[in-house]
């Protein structure tokens, strides 16, 4: 088990441009989850993908966010014309599909900040 | 409005005590119950969940508890250990529509004192 892998680790960029993070989860876990989380605070749902399919996107994610996972595997979250505020921890995690008893595995996450 | 809510930000217990943590939530849709410890530079690692079927699961030396009337959950370590310093996140879950969504608290930094 290798675990949800995310890259990457750091990312620092100047407002406004446009930054891409990678998730890769566990291999046989379909669904696949991405969280924000801000200092003092605790991870926030962002959006969720069963296989391909993006079934639930927060209010959190602005029209500045997108993220895809084209062919059920990995993910990417795209952020356009970063804003200072954006700068968070950025979280994926994956999950097994039984039922709603499968807890939820996190990745190292990938810390961005806007400068 | 915070669903769920963690309201001790801190907390220090000695080796071989037990270290309580507690966690309220307001959603009454809320069917599933986690915990999760996370070390600094890491992402949250699960540690134990409770389903409200339930009113207490237990693994080794972690134990939940879930209180459904008084929509109270809480935590119990014994005998608490200096690697269990962390912060740990409450988190819930609905039943049916969204219930892929895990609502955290703000978290409980636990430290352990040797």
């Amino acid at each position: 088990d290798t675990g949800v892998s995310q890259n990457p680790r750091h990312k620092i960029t100047k407002r406004g441009q446009n930054v891409t993070f990678r998730c890769d989860p566990i291999s046989e876990h379909n669904r696949l989850y991405w969280y924000r989380q801000t200092l003092g605070q605790g991870p926030e749902f962002l959006t969720y993908f069963q296989n391909e399919a993006q079934l639930e996107k927060s209010r959190l994610l602005s029209d500045r966010f997108s993220a895809e996972r084209p062919k059920g595997s990995f993910s990417t979250l795209e952020i356009q014309r970063t804003e200072q505020g954006d700068s968070a921890m950025y979280l994926c995690a994956s999950s097994a599909s039984r039922g709603n008893g499968s807890p939820l595995h996190f990745g190292n996450g990938t810390r961005l900040t806007v400068t | 409005d915070q669903q769920v809510k963690q309201n001790s930000p801190s907390l220090s217990v000695q080796e071989g005590r037990i270290s309580i943590l507690n966690c309220d939530y307001t959603n009454s849709m809320f069917d599933y119950f986690l915990w999760y410890k996370k070390y600094p530079a890491e992402g949250p690692t699960f540690l134990i969940s409770i389903s409200s079927i339930k009113d207490k699961n237990e693994d080794g030396r972690f134990t939940v508890f879930l209180n459904k009337s008084a929509k109270h959950l809480s935590l119990h370590i014994v005998p608490s250990q200096p690697g269990d310093s962390a912060v740990y996140f409450c988190a819930a879950r609905p039943s049916g529509a969204g219930s892929y969504q895990l609502t955290f608290g703000k978290g409980t930094k636990l430290s352990v004192i040797p």
